[in-house]
């Protein structure tokens, strides 16, 4: 079974600084997902940024960006210029790669309250 | 395009009874997924069903169920409440396409907010 580990569960950065959250995951799968997910209060779970295993390149969304390392099985979200509405919990979350049958199942990690300091 | 609905938004029950929460996916998407979520578990995936059919289960007692309709919308039902069922319920929903593996993420609904007294 996977495992989804996110080591902080709180942090803070200044307003238009930068921030990194960590995850680490494991597994034995070669071909997976990674997703980042945010939590506002509002409660509803957003799509941050998302990782394809067997892509090399790092995703980018705008001032969102991640550096995934495949064989140290981490995955670290950077929020660059952070601003206000950034405040939130984030979530860490790894789904597993089925051609033949699909599994839309998320993994999650216990995630990291972001808070911003104005 | 509307997102993912989730009905009734808050709900508060007793011990014993049983609840069903509903959930319409975005229009197109035909894989629905639900979560539980928690402060002391956080986030545990449920069940997910594609085309009527359950096609993932997680690790949760037989008191949970749930099913699909023919128009993709989904309901889980919970039957003999136990103080421990008191969490957010999330639902999600995904663009699959039948057979083909989908790179396509989860959208989330509000969740609905289950207490039980």
């Amino acid at each position: 079974a996977q495992t989804v580990t996110q080591s902080q569960p709180e942090m803070s950065v200044q307003e238009a600084e930068t921030v990194t959250l960590s995850c680490t995951y494991d597994t034995s799968e070669s071909d997976y997902y990674l997703f980042w997910y945010k939590q506002p209060p509002s409660r509803q779970m957003i799509l941050v940024i998302r990782q394809e295993a067997y892509k090399q390149q790092n995703a980018t969304e705008n001032r969102f960006s991640v550096n995934f390392q495949k064989a140290a099985k981490s995955f670290s979200l950077k929020i660059s210029d952070s601003q206000l509405g950034d405040a939130a919990m984030y979530f860490c979350a790894y789904r597993s790669y089925s051609s033949n049958f699909g599994n839309e199942k998320l993994t999650f990690g216990t995630g990291t309250r972001l808070t911003i300091i104005p | 395009k509307a997102g993912v609905t989730q009905t009734p938004r808050y709900l508060i029950k007793t011990r014993g009874q049983q609840v069903t929460l509903s959930c319409s996916p975005i229009s197109g998407h035909r894989s629905v997924s639900w979560y539980q979520q928690t402060p002391g578990q956080g986030l545990q995936f449920l069940f997910e069903y594609f085309s009527e059919t359950q096609r993932n289960k997680g690790n949760f007692p037989g008191r949970f169920s749930g099913r699909q309709f023919s128009n993709s919308r989904s309901e889980m039902n919970v039957s003999t409440l136990e103080l421990g069922d008191s969490a957010l319920y999330l639902c999600a929903s995904t663009f699959v396409r039948q057979g083909q593996e989908s790179n396509q993420p989860q959208h989330f609904g509000d969740g609905t907010r289950l207490s039980i007294l």
